[in-house]
């Protein structure tokens, strides 16, 4: 099966510094997601990005489908931006589905 | 509501019991996934529906996993004869269309399941 590699593992910021998480893929795909999850355990969907670049607030991801990669720029980082931030690529299964594969996340801790 | 829900958040239940897992998913939306989260295996795919049909049930660990789904809405989990290693959070998603640019899945918060 198709293997989603993240990095960094874990990353600890100062609030105010910027940061970029990666997310690797073996296999074209269909489409990606970003998710953060809360410490509460909610998926909370960022991007839903198969190519180009999009932006949302201080959170902005990119998608090089052809290289098979993608990456979520956090800027401006705050206390609240803690969490796990998970890639997740969808193709389809050849079962008739579409299911999500994910990587194994990066988890972000943000220090006042 | 607006989201996905899910009941109970949290189970626990004795080795050998049976327990069902409930999902109501985002209105309208035709696909619905199941997926389980663990500490070893990190997410992990179990069963997609579209409408009340199962084409994809490939991530069921074993034979004592079971899903339907009525009316194309609500969907129902069940593990059977429990154990020790099905302990994890299951989560549901759901989605407008599968195969198309409008499969963006939202997720509910999960039923934590320990297994004791």
């Amino acid at each position: 099966g198709i293997q989603v590699e993240q990095s960094p593992p874990d990353l600890i910021l100062q609030e105010g510094a910027n940061s970029t998480l990666r997310c690797n893929f073996s296999d074209s795909v269909n489409n990606l997601q970003w998710f953060h999850q809360n410490p509460w355990g909610q998926l909370i969907n960022l991007f839903y990005i198969p190519s180009g670049t999009k932006q949302n607030g201080r959170l902005s991801a990119t998608t090089v489908a052809t290289e098979r990669y993608s990456l979520l720029y956090i800027s401006s980082s705050q206390t609240t931006d803690s969490g796990v931030y998970f890639c997740a690529v969808e193709r389809y299964s050849g079962a008739g589905s579409y299911q999500l594969t994910f990587g194994k996340g990066t988890k972000l801790s943000v220090i006042p | 509501g607006a989201g996905v829900s899910q009941s109970p958040s949290n189970k626990v239940t004795e080795k050998g019991k049976d327990v069902e897992l409930r999902c109501d998913p985002i209105s309208g939306h035709t696909a619905l996934y199941w997926y389980r989260q663990s500490l070893g295996q990190g997410l992990e795919f179990l069963i997609y529906f579209q409408g009340n049909s199962a084409p994809d049930k490939s991530g069921l660990p074993s034979d004592r996993f079971s899903a339907e789904r009525t009316g194309g809405s609500v969907s129902t989990l069940t593990i059977q004869r429990t154990q020790q290693e099905d302990s994890a959070v299951y989560l549901c998603a759901s989605s407008l269309a599968a195969g198309s640019s409008y499969n963006e899945q939202f997720f509910g918060p999960g039923t934590r399941l320990t297994v004791l």
